[in-house]
C-alpha cells in the first residue's frame, strides 16, 4: 500500500524557517518525481515544487523561488521542503504527492499524504 | 505560467442529475508529439487530501466510477458527473502538467 506521511508543520514567526518531511512507503520511491502542493485555509490547491528521481531537476512556483528548496533522500525514502523567509501567505496545509515515473506514460499526482499544517504568524 | 480557469465556482445539482464543470487553460496543453492533453481532474472532499480522478483529460483512474468522464482538447476541458450521487459532494480541480503544474481555482459541487 502506497503511503505518504508528512511531518514538520508548526507555528513559526514571519521571517523564520521550517523543514517539512515526507516519508514514503509501499512503492519504488526512487523511480518517481515527487511534488509538494499546499492549500491555504479555506482556499484552493497550489502546486509548490517538484523534483526528479535523482533530485537534480527542481521546479518551483514563482512565489516561493529563492525561499523554498525541495530535496530528497532516496536511501531514506524521504522528500523534504526547506522553507526560509516565511511569510503569512505561506500559511497552509502542505501535501506531499507522488508525481510521475515515466513522462508521457502515467501522469497526474496519484497519491497524496494527509498534509501538515504550517502557520506563519507573530 | 499556464493559468487554469474553472467555471462555475460552485454549482448545486439535484441527485441523479448531470453536473458539468468547465476548465480553460491560458495556452494549449496538447503535446503535439504524442497527441495527449496534459490535463488532470481531482476531487477533494472536506478534511481529505485530493484524489486523482482523471488524467490525460479523459482517462479515468482505476476504481473511479464511470459516471465521471472527462473531455476536451487544447485549451478547453469538461468534467461531467452523469448522475450526481450524495458522495460526489466535493470540490473539483483541474490541473495542467504540460509545463510544471497549475491547478484551477476549484468548483464546489453541492446537492440542490
Amino acid at each position: 500500500e502506497v503511503q505518504l506521511v508528512e511531518s514538520g508543520g508548526a507555528l513559526v514567526q514571519p521571517g523564520g524557517s521550517l523543514r517539512l518531511s515526507c516519508a514514503a512507503s509501499g512503492f519504488a520511491f526512487e523511480n518517481h518525481w515527487m511534488s509538494w502542493v499546499r492549500q491555504a485555509p479555506g482556499k484552493g490547491l497550489e502546486w509548490v515544487a517538484n523534483l526528479n528521481q535523482g533530485g537534480s531537476d527542481k521546479y518551483y512556483v514563482g512565489s516561493v523561488k529563492g525561499r523554498f528548496t525541495i530535496s530528497r533522500d532516496n536511501a531514506k525514502n524521504s522528500l523534504y521542503l526547506q522553507m526560509n523567509s516565511l511569510r503569512a501567505e505561506d500559511t497552509a496545509v502542505y501535501y506531499c504527492a507522488r508525481d510521475f515515473a515515466v513522462a508521457g506514460v502515467k501522469e497526474g499526482l496519484d497519491y497524496w499524504g494527509q498534509g501538515t499544517l504550517v502557520t506563519v504568524s507573530s | 505560467d499556464i493559468v487554469m480557469t474553472q467555471s462555475p465556482d460552485a454549482l448545486a445539482v439535484s441527485l441523479g442529475e448531470r453536473a458539468t464543470i468547465k476548465c480553460k487553460s491560458s495556452q494549449s496543453v496538447l503535446y503535439s508529439s504524442n497527441n495527449k492533453n496534459y490535463l488532470a481532474w481531482y476531487q477533494q472532499k472536506p478534511g481529505q487530501p485530493p484524489k486523482l480522478l482523471i488524467s490525460w483529460a479523459s482517462t479515468r483512474e482505476s476504481g473511479v466510477p464511470d459516471r465521471f468522464s472527462g473531455s476536451g482538447s487544447g485549451t478547453d476541458f469538461t468534467l461531467t458527473i452523469s448522475s450526481l450521487q450524495a458522495e460526489d459532494v466535493a470540490v473539483y480541480y483541474c490541473q495542467q502538467y504540460y509545463r510544471t503544474r497549475t491547478f484551477g481555482q476549484g468548483t464546489k459541487v453541492e446537492i440542490k
